[in-house]
């Protein structure tokens, strides 16, 4: 078990759809972030927010699109995907703890795009 | 925007010491390392982290270089549960928000 959730654990969408990906964490962190993992990949850093606004944007398609309603939640707006965006989503969470405090993953949304 | 290098896999016996490198030559004075590990299909797990110190806790040591180029992630006593992709991360210091995952070291743990 994490301490960070995300929901679904699991999603097939077409490339027409618009559906949504949920990340939750009750620690207080006031850091998310969202990373994409491709099959034996690392994970590349997507988003990231701080204090509830979106401080980094690591140059990502507008079809994706973040949101964080509070500093419990963290959500990733999808539409018109491509399935070459068919991949793991990551969440994770930090902070405030000072400089050093180490993220929190989730175990992720498994996304596959038909 | 990785700035750490590691080898793609390691193999280790049960029950020895696994000794996982990192180089991170370009590491700057404030900027903090990094240890995740990730099992297959679940989120990566955080391991330890240092800046200049060696550290240590219940699951691993951290050794990092005097001139901080490197470090070395020591599993005292390796088990077939450590089987794992291991990360070396450094955390850009600019903002303090950006962590980039390097390649990454495939461990098997051999029986």
């Amino acid at each position: 078990d994490t301490e960070v959730t995300q929901t679904p654990k699991h999603l097939v969408m077409g490339m027409t759809n618009k559906k949504s990906l949920k990340c939750e964490q009750h620690m207080g962190h006031r850091a998310m972030y969202w990373y994409k993992q491709k099959a034996k990949k690392p994970p590349e850093l997507m988003f990231v927010y701080s204090y509830e606004k979106l401080s980094i944007n690591e140059s990502v398609p507008s079809r994706f699109s973040p949101e964080c309603p509070n500093s419990s939640l963290l959500n990733l707006h999808l539409h018109a995907l491509q399935p070459e965006d068919s991949a793991l989503y990551l969440c994770a969470s930090n902070g405030p703890g000072g400089r050093d405090s180490p993220l929190h993953f989730g175990n992720g949304t498994r996304l596959t795009v038909t | 925007d990785a700035k750490t290098t590691q080898p793609p896999s390691m193999d280790c016996a049960e029950g020895r010491a696994a000794n996982l490198p990192c180089n991170h030559s370009t590491i700057s004075g404030n900027e903090y390392v990094y240890w995740y590990r990730q099992i297959h299909s679940q989120g990566p797990q955080y391991i330890i982290h240092g800046l200049k110190n060696n550290e240590t806790n219940e699951m691993a040591s951290l050794i990092i270089t005097e001139d901080r180029k490197s470090s070395t992630l020591i599993l005292p006593h390796a088990t077939l549960r450590d089987t794992a992709v291991y990360y070396c991360i450094v955390r850009v210091s600019n903002t303090g928000n950006q962590f980039y995952f390097g390649t990454g070291t495939s461990l098997t743990v051999i029986p």
